[in-house]
């Protein structure tokens, strides 16, 4: 069975400040890793998504994560964050067969402060 | 397209009551799931279906029954609704076959009193 595991539950920081999220997963085979966020009342929105090839993936507003396969990790980051970053992040891991289910975390919640 | 839609968006029940939560996909997609979220413990997969007639148990199915007639729907029924399946509730869809992204609805919120 898989698994994943979010390092941090709970992140504070001020707007410019870097953000690095942890997420390690538990998986023998192939996978494709996803990390969503959720911002205040409202759904989950897919920020990046890594399926194969290149390790280092960029998403969207200025978020990246790259897998290191060796480390069973998908560490996501992004250089300078702003306010409106506050969310609950969540990274996910399905395996790469068909009708493979999706694992999340247990999410790390974000606030950014002015 | 709206993509995949959830009713109702709030819903207070008393322990032991019925309900049917709805979710309906427009974008043709052979996979839907049902997840519920609580604090501290991400998203949990309750039940999924891989195409229509076909439903299998995620990792907390009690209490939750699904069917599914068409591709586009997959209601999520609770028999006799408790206090523990106070939650927020997802449907997601995505393609089957090969890599793709999953979809999600924008949830349902239940309580149950």
């Amino acid at each position: 069975a898989q698994s994943v595991s979010q390092h941090n539950h709970h992140v504070i920081l001020s707007e410019a400040a870097s953000l690095e999220l942890g997420c390690n997963y538990s998986y023998g085979g192939t996978v494709n890793l996803f990390w969503y966020v959720q911002y205040p009342g409202q759904h989950l929105q897919l920020l990046l998504k890594y399926f194969s090839g290149d390790p280092l993936v960029k998403g969207i507003k200025g978020f990246e994560a790259e897998f290191i396969k060796s480390k069973f990790s998908f560490n996501l980051r992004k250089p300078s964050v702003q306010w409106s970053d506050t969310a609950e992040y969540f990274c996910a891991v399905k395996s790469t067969d068909s009708w493979g289910k999706l694992q999340f975390g247990a999410g790390t919640q974000v606030v950014v402060t002015p | 397209n709206a993509g995949v839609t959830q009713t109702p968006k709030f819903q207070v029940l008393k322990t032991g009551q019925s309900m049917t939560l709805q979710c309906a996909q427009d974008m043709n997609h052979e996979y839907m799931s049902w997840y519920r979220q609580d604090p501290g413990m991400g998203l949990r997969l309750i039940h999924y279906s891989v195409g229509a007639g076909i439903t299998d148990q995620g990792e907390v199915p009690n209490g939750y029954n699904v069917s599914r007639s068409t591709t586009e729907d997959f209601p999520l029924r609770l028999l006799s609704a408790a206090p523990s399946q106070t939650s927020v509730y997802f449907c997601a869809s995505r393609r089957g076959g090969g890599p793709s992204e999953q979809y999600f609805g924008p949830g349902t919120r239940l309580t149950v009193t």
